[in-house]
């Protein structure tokens, strides 16, 4: 129930192109879902987040994408960059301070 | 301003000693967070602290684990009698009231011989 199931593992993206990270959640009761970033040896930093009332969220070039009915959003890289090659961490939570849950991360690689 | 510290950044064991992590989260953040991250896992809800309420220790995996949160700031995470299992990245967050955003602190890597 409250599990986050994150995937792929890894990616490999050409410069350029876009990457696409997927999560998909079972606990209904999930209305906040950030996507975080983090690179090595330093702590996640949230990069962009949605809640369940849009379908669509944009910034610069992140976009998370988000299926209520479905219960999966996704992260899309638009014109990746070699600096943005980190540890990617899905999670979902409720609204307020709470624990969030984690997916287990996606390694992106974008190459020249 | 000052972002969430944590120390130590790393820390060498041995199995079955006791061992005490610290964060200082923002200022002003009333939330603090502790969750262990594994290699190749997701980060793990540990305990959670939010003002002068109770924490929620749902996530402590053994009662090896406990926390405090002195003074509504500076909390210690400790693990007694340590084993093996235990190493991992602790991380500590801390967030304002209502808010959802975390902010993260570089971690304690834990390493127990």
């Amino acid at each position: 129930q409250q599990q986050v199931k994150q995937s792929p593992q890894s990616l490999i993206v050409q410069k350029g192109g876009i990457s696409i990270i997927n999560c998909a959640y079972e606990n209904t009761a999930f209305d906040y879902f950030p996507w975080y970033q983090q690179f090595p040896g330093k702590g996640p930093a949230l990069l962009i987040a949605i809640r369940p009332d849009v379908s669509e969220k944009k910034e610069g070039r992140f976009t998370i994408s988000f299926n209520k009915s479905a219960k999966q959003f996704s992260l899309h890289i638009m014109d990746s960059q070699p600096g943005d090659s980190a540890t990617y961490f899905c999670a979902a939570g409720n609204s307020g301070n709470t624990p969030l849950v984690f997916g287990k991360g996606t390694r992106l690689s974008v190459i020249a | 301003g000052a972002g969430v510290s944590q120390s130590p950044s790393n820390k060498v064991t041995e199995k079955g000693k006791d061992v005490e992590l610290r964060c200082d989260p923002i200022s002003g953040h009333t939330a603090l967070y502790w969750y262990r991250q594994s290699l190749g896992q997701g980060l793990e809800f540990l305990i959670y602290f939010q003002g002068n309420s109770a924490p929620d220790k749902s996530g402590l995996p053994s009662d090896r684990f406990s926390a405090e949160r002195t003074g509504g700031s500076v909390s210690t995470l400790t693990i007694q009698r340590t084993q093996q299992e235990d190493s991992a990245v602790y991380l500590c967050a801390s967030s304002l009231p209502v808010l959802e955003t975390q902010y993260f602190g570089p971690g304690t890597r834990l390493l127990v011989l």
